[in-house]
């Protein structure tokens, strides 16, 4: 049972922001949005986390919807270090439940 | 530092070898978690131990034998694997359980012949 659907995969251009959408239709009000990247075969980095508000940190930003339905986080100046698979997460406050991910390859 | 550290990087074993994955953490978590992961999947839970209990076994089978020796430690340990067991297998914590942010390690890469 999915919590969260994301793009398989995304392509952007180096320098330029990296929009990563997610979908969690069916999060509750106290289920946590967070975001991980795993670059190839190495163990997931975390990246940033929100409930309500939208959050930011040194790595990226995290735009959460209204409704809470959806999210995006914002890779704002993307470089080729950023290529990566991005898996967005509904932390239950039992478990952790991860999307298939998103292949983001970030271009030259 | 958020470092957790997993030996060996790399595992090839038979099916009637035993062996053993070690993770260790030092930031204080008082829960730790072993997933699996398969080429191009997400990780899978298989273990969560908080203030080294087992709280969580998600229906792994008997060959994989967890193991927490103190709350810094955590083992897995493997026993008459079969090929379709090879994988990554990652190892994470939290301060104190699942409403925290996970930190995980490198993992260990896994082939079972």
């Amino acid at each position: 049972d999915a919590k969260t659907t994301q793009p398989p995969s995304m392509d952007c251009a180096e320098g330029r922001a990296a929009n990563l959408p997610c979908n969690h239709s069916t999060i509750s009000g106290n289920e946590y949005v967070y975001w991980y990247r795993q670059i190839h075969s190495q163990g997931p980095q975390y990246i940033i986390h929100g409930l309500k508000n939208n959050e930011t940190n040194e790595m990226a930003s995290l735009i959460i919807t209204e409704d809470r339905k959806s999210s995006t986080l914002i890779l704002p100046h993307a470089t080729l270090r950023d290529t990566a698979v991005y898996y967005c997460i509904v932390n239950t406050g039992n478990q952790f439940y991860f999307g298939t991910g998103t292949s983001l390859t970030v271009i030259p | 530092d958020t470092e957790v550290t997993q030996t060996p990087k790399h595992l090839v074993m038979g099916m009637t070898n035993k062996k053993s994955l070690k993770c260790e953490q030092h930031m204080g978590h008082r829960a730790m978690y072993w997933y699996k992961q398969k080429a191009k999947k997400p990780p899978e839970l298989m273990f969560v131990y908080s203030y080294e209990k087992l709280s969580i076994n998600e229906s792994v089978p008997s060959r994989f034998s967890p193991e927490c020796p103190n709350s810094s430690l955590l083992n897995l340990h493997l026993h008459a694997l079969q090929p379709e067991d090879s994988a990554l297998y990652l190892c994470a914590s939290s301060r104190f359980g699942y409403t925290d942010t996970q930190y995980f390690g490198p993992g260990t890469r896994l082939t079972v012949l």
